[in-house]
């Protein structure tokens, strides 16, 4: 049982490129969120899906997308990659069927844009 | 909207040690409580959580007890390790929320012996 993986570990882009960052969960897990981790500024939510081949918005949505095309799997896309989108990306799943909803979280992405 | 407020950091301690990190929320329903750690190079794991008034969560001899009157969350500890040294974060979650959590900024302890 692997828990959250995700692919790569570690990004360097240059302005203006595009990259896709993969999760892949084997829990089952109805819901997934990718967040974004920057000193200081805690977790912040990028988007999240509420099941396969549904997304949403989070709090700081903008310069990226989503997609859920398999329940287990959530990808997390840049376009035109930005310096500002330098930081360390995390994933999470979650289920309904747990009683308090608890998140489980990979290891993170860390991702630096020149 | 929901939010959470962690004493800020970094904090600082010998082994042995109390440890106190205090969280404290707001909510716009009735949320559940976490406190995760993230130890260097890793991805957070859940440490303890409450899910109702009065309950106290523990585990690996940390506690919190959810305090509605005081919408508190505080992560204690009797006697800390160099171990422990990691960064801890305090969150809610409200049941209509799709699952979504809130999260505070973080608060860095490093434990020295």
């Amino acid at each position: 049982n692997a828990g959250v993986t995700q692919t790569p570990k570690f990004r360097v882009l240059k302005t203006g490129q595009s990259m896709t960052l993969l999760c892949a969960q084997d829990m089952n897990h109805e819901y997934m969120y990718w967040y974004r981790q920057d000193p200081g500024m805690g977790l912040r939510l990028i988007h999240y899906s509420v099941g396969e081949g549904t997304t949403a918005k989070g709090e700081v949505p903008d310069g990226y997308n989503v997609s859920r095309l398999k329940k287990q799997n959530f990808l997390l896309g840049l376009e035109s990659a930005a310096p500002s989108q330098t930081s360390v990306y995390f994933c999470a799943s979650s289920s309904p069927g747990q009683t308090s909803y608890e998140q489980y979280f990979g290891p993170g992405t860390r991702l630096t844009v020149t | 909207g929901d939010s959470v407020t962690q004493m800020e950091g970094p904090v600082t301690l010998s082994e042995e040690a109390c440890l106190t990190i205090n969280c404290t929320y707001t909510a716009t329903g009735y949320p559940s409580l976490f406190w995760y750690v993230q130890y260097p190079g890793e991805g957070l794991q859940l440490l303890l959580k409450a899910t109702k008034a009065d309950d106290k969560g523990s585990n690996k001899g940390f506690e919190a007890t959810y305090r509605k009157e005081t919408t508190s969350f505080h992560l204690e500890k009797g006697s800390v390790q160099v171990s422990d040294s990691a960064v801890y974060f305090c969150a809610l979650r409200v049941n209509t929320n799709a699952g979504k959590s809130t999260f505070g900024d973080g608060t860095t302890l490093t434990v020295k012996p």
